[in-house]
């Protein structure tokens, strides 16, 4: 497409539910990332794919969130019984391979855990 | 390791007056720069880069210059507009990383 579409863009959910959250890059480009950025932490790495695999999940930041990408494309991020400190606004990048490429990012997923 | 340091804000500026926000970095190797703005309720979006030392990036009136020798990116505009009040990002990328500093909040008075 021509952006990254995350959806939805609002949610609101009960603590200790599963939520989904969900990423659909640019199409060609073969790196995705997971972004959280909450008030007073700034911007916070989460995770990052190349094709299907993650090799650097290090972001996570607990065993409640995982995240899966399939046909190249579209990645999905699943937190396990939510929690109030989850809510946070949830950010997925792409980006062409080189360094020398800026990430072009979604508008976002606000998560809010009432 | 690799991090992002940014001058803190809140930045309050007059219309048409010069605006400057430091941003020095420390990596391992030898990083891309980027500056990303982020206006009222909308998404990161990247505002100009920079990929080797002395290269001036430029985009919208604004400047940066990659300074190895000062480990420096610091942005620029000559003269704001109301329309610039925003959340301004320095970020550099190593390999597939980005790193973020933490933002500077600029709001432009008419």
């Amino acid at each position: 497409g021509a952006g990254v579409s995350q959806s939805p863009s609002n949610k609101v959910t009960e603590k200790g539910k599963d939520v989904e959250l969900r990423c659909d890059p640019i199409s060609g480009h073969t790196a995705l990332y997971w972004y959280r950025q909450s008030l007073g932490q700034g911007l916070e790495f989460l995770i990052y794919f190349q094709g299907n695999s993650a090799p650097d999940k290090s972001g996570l930041p607990s065993d409640r969130f995982s995240a899966e990408r399939t046909g190249g494309s579209v990645s999905t991020l699943t937190i396990q019984r939510t929690q109030q400190e989850d809510s946070a606004v949830y950010l997925c990048a792409s980006s062409w391979g080189g360094q020398a490429y800026g990430y072009t990012f979604g508008s976002g997923t606000r998560l809010t855990v009432v | 390791g690799n991090s992002v340091t940014q001058m803190e804000g809140p930045v309050t500026l007059s219309e048409e007056a010069f605006l400057t926000i430091n941003c020095t970095y420390t990596a391992t190797g030898y990083p891309s720069l980027f500056w990303y703005v982020q206006y009222p309720g909308e998404g990161l979006q990247l505002l100009l880069k920079a990929t080797k030392a002395d290269d001036k990036g430029s985009n919208k009136g604004f400047e940066a210059t990659y300074r190895k020798e000062t480990t420096s990116f610091h942005l620029e505009k000559g003269s704001v507009q109301v329309s610039d009040s925003a959340v301004y990002f320095c970020a550099l990328r190593l390999d597939y990383k980005l790193s973020f500093g933490a933002g500077t909040t600029v709001t432009v008075r008419a």
